[in-house]
């Protein structure tokens, strides 16, 4: 059973517009997120985490809200760029995980 | 300059041959990990250590063995056992428990 959904698989949103990727988490014990972004054939690269303790970090163009009530996350990109165009997986862990717990992804375009 | 190295970048294997994709980094982090992608399936865990000479089972090991001799190496052995082994494999490590990963460049398998 998924732990980590991300339901659209896909979005498209025009240039300097603001895209919004969505991320729904089943495990209350989840206490620490991140997002990635992945371009073909190669390696995620860190994006933009959260603590559980906070409902919003920001960096930059980025910012990631938390909704611990819904178990819902969310990554905003403001404005949306043509290189911000990739595949952007949410990811989450326990305190007593061992490993990150990855959704299937969003392809932006 | 540090990082993850993985090698090859492409790697063809026959049914029935085990081959084994290498995974190196120079950053100095306890935690490695293997991950496989698929089409539509996200990352999916296959094997992980957070300390050398040790390793646990991820969620889809069947198929797969590890080895964690050096904190600098932690190599996939891809067996005749995995029924489906075409997909791209990245590594990853982590300095510590809630870093988060930093991940190499991936290697993609395709059995022919």
């Amino acid at each position: 059973d998924q732990q980590v959904k991300q339901n659209s698989p896909s979005l498209s949103v025009q240039e300097g517009r603001i895209s919004i990727l969505n991320c729904d988490y089943t495990n209350s014990m989840f206490d620490y997120f991140l997002w990635y972004k992945k371009y073909p054939a190669e390696g995620p690269t860190f994006l933009i985490s959260i603590s559980s303790i906070k409902d919003k970090n920001e960096d930059g163009r980025f910012t990631v809200f938390l909704n611990k009530s819904a178990k819902h996350l969310s990554l905003h990109i403001v404005p949306s760029q043509p290189g911000d165009s990739a595949v952007y997986f949410c990811a989450a862990m326990s305190q007593a995980g061992t490993a990150l717990i990855f959704g299937k992804g969003t392809t932006l375009s | 300059d540090g990082g993850i190295t993985q090698s090859p970048k492409y790697l063809f294997r026959k049914e029935g041959q085990n081959v084994t994709l290498s995974c190196e980094q120079n950053l100095n982090h306890d935690a490695m990990y293997w991950y496989r992608q698929d089409p539509g399936q996200g990352l999916r865990l296959i094997y992980y250590s957070q300390i050398v000479n040790d390793f646990q089972k991820g969620d889809i090991a069947e198929g797969y063995s590890v080895s964690r001799e050096k904190k600098e190496s932690f190599p996939l052995t891809v067996t005749s056992a995995q029924k489906n082994p075409t997909a791209f494999y990245l590594c990853a490590t982590e300095p510590a428990t809630h870093y988060g990963y930093t991940f190499g460049s991936g290697t993609r398998l395709t059995v022919v």
